[in-house]
């Protein structure tokens, strides 16, 4: 069974750090693209960033370019975003979500179920 | 401002037949497949439709995708309760070179 499981969000204050995690389990992790996709309170879905299957591809939404890193450790099945310099309105629910090929550009089959980061004060 | 257009609501009753629409452009939409996603209240969003038409196992025939040019359709046949959520369209933009999502499209049965 496939299984993606988000962690490491919490509340941090305005221009903090955070860095949250996905493991997955139930297929080969490095065969696959990676995704982060964001909802913020009551609002729509906003894709933040991409990685293909050996990290070679790397794509970023303006809205976080310069601010965010996602990266991947493929031997540990575990995927990453490392989100600096906090605004509020990156105040979401964050969800990895898989690719159904090794590059970004197909469609996300697989999604977690989502850990909140707060910014606030 | 979302990339891609969708209504931000669409209502039926049960047993008819909604469709919501998905307008882009040709970076994304005129270029490449579009791909629904279904979010039930409180819950993450699930693959409801892939390649503009394509269902994954276990979606119900019910609901069926089309595309044609810079524009995209999902249709909802024999509305059920358990069809309310919302529904969002997506596609690859070829320009900016990321993932667009439509605004979301909340359906309600009546």
């Amino acid at each position: 069974e496939v299984q993606l499981v988000e962690s490491g969000g919490g509340l941090v204050k305005p221009g903090g750090s955070l860095r949250l995690s996905c493991t997955v389990s139930g297929f080969t992790f490095s065969s696959y693209s990676m995704n982060w996709v964001r909802q913020a309170p009551g609002k729509g879905l906003e894709w933040v960033s991409s990685i293909s299957s050996s990290d070679s591809y790397i794509y970023y939404a303006d809205s976080v370019k310069g601010r965010f890193t996602i990266s991947r450790d493929n031997a540990k099945n575990s995927l990453y975003l490392q989100m600096n310099s906090l605004r509020a309105e990156d105040t979401a629910v964050y969800y990895c979500a898989r690719d159904s090929t090794p590059y970004s550009g197909s469609y996300f089959d697989y999604w977690g179920q989502g850990t909140l980061v707060t910014v606030s004060s | 401002q979302s990339v891609l257009t969708q209504p931000p609501s669409a209502s039926g009753t049960p047993g008819q037949r909604v469709t919501i629409s998905c307008s882009g452009s040709s970076s994304n939409i005129g270029s490449n497949t579009v791909n629904w996603y279904q979010q039930l209240p409180g819950t993450a969003p699930k693959l409801l439709i892939y390649n503009n038409n394509q269902r994954p196992s276990g979606v119900p025939d019910r609901f069926s995708g089309s595309k044609s040019g810079t524009s995209a359709s999902l249709a909802i046949s024999g509305l059920q309760s358990e069809d309310e959520a919302d529904y969002y369209c997506a596609a690859w933009d070829d320009s900016l070179n990321v993932w667009v999502f439509g605004g979301g499209t909340k359906l309600t049965v009546l």
